[in-house]
């Protein structure tokens, strides 16, 4: 069946750092692919998605490319600051009927100053 | 944005005993909800899928029994885990589906912690 895999974390970084999280997937037919984030005590909210190969996803300052030749959805920040401390869920919807989305294990980032 | 609810956000209770969950769309409709169950470092996992007004569809290894969802409108659906034991300790997300937006847009509750004792 479809899985995600991201990077295991956490991952610590001063602010203004560059930001990386690695998520690849697997799955048949064209999948939509995301990144949620869920900041402490909050729910999952969507950041960014694509939904088929070469676009790209983008919000906040968050990058994400839909690359089908490496089956890889990596999220990126060019600078990162402390209110970006969050979990971090990449996720794929396959792309036949009310399919629900499909979620990696989560990276937590945490942003020093 | 769109705002799920889940009542309680955490909840104790003794084996045996039947523990219910609501989860509500606030300012949308849902036809669509979802119930996740995640464990700590692991992925949400889906349990099962609750369609407004049918029975939902559970997952495979997921004891529909005794995890009883009920989508009684489409603004709540409840998960109810009856004759709770120890291993049901987990933390409990519901997920809907705003129809008006389409397909792709799906909002999360906070969720509920289950300690079961």
């Amino acid at each position: 069946g479809d899985s995600v895999t991201q990077m295991e974390g956490p991952v610590t970084l001063s602010e203004e750092a560059f930001l990386t999280i690695n998520c690849t997937y697997t799955a048949t037919g064209y999948p939509s692919l995301f990144w949620y984030v869920q900041y402490p005590g909050e729910g999952l909210q969507l950041l960014l998605k694509a939904t088929k190969a070469d676009d790209k996803g983008s919000n906040k300052g968050f990058e994400a490319t839909y690359r089908k030749e490496t089956t890889s959805f990596h999220l990126e920040k060019g600078s990162v600051q402390v209110s970006d401390s969050a979990v971090y869920f990449c996720a794929l919807r396959g792309d036949s009927g009310n399919t629900p989305l499909v979620f990696g294990k989560g990276t937590r980032l945490s942003v020093i100053a | 944005g769109a705002v799920v609810s889940q009542h309680p956000s955490w909840v104790i209770c003794k084996s045996g005993t039947s523990v219910k969950i609501e989860c509500r769309s606030l300012d949308f409709q849902a036809t669509t909800m979802f119930w996740y169950r995640q464990f700590p470092k692991q992925s949400l996992m889906l349990m099962a899928t609750s369609n407004e007004g049918s029975k939902a569809t559970y997952e495979q290894g997921v004891e529909k029994d005794k995890f009883l969802i009920n989508h009684a409108s489409l603004t709540l659906s409840t998960l109810t885990v009856t004759s709770a034991h120890p291993e049901d300790s987990s933390f409990y997300i519901c997920s809907a589906r705003d129809v008006a937006s389409g397909r792709e847009t799906q909002y999360f509750g906070p969720g509920t912690r289950l300690l079961v004792l």
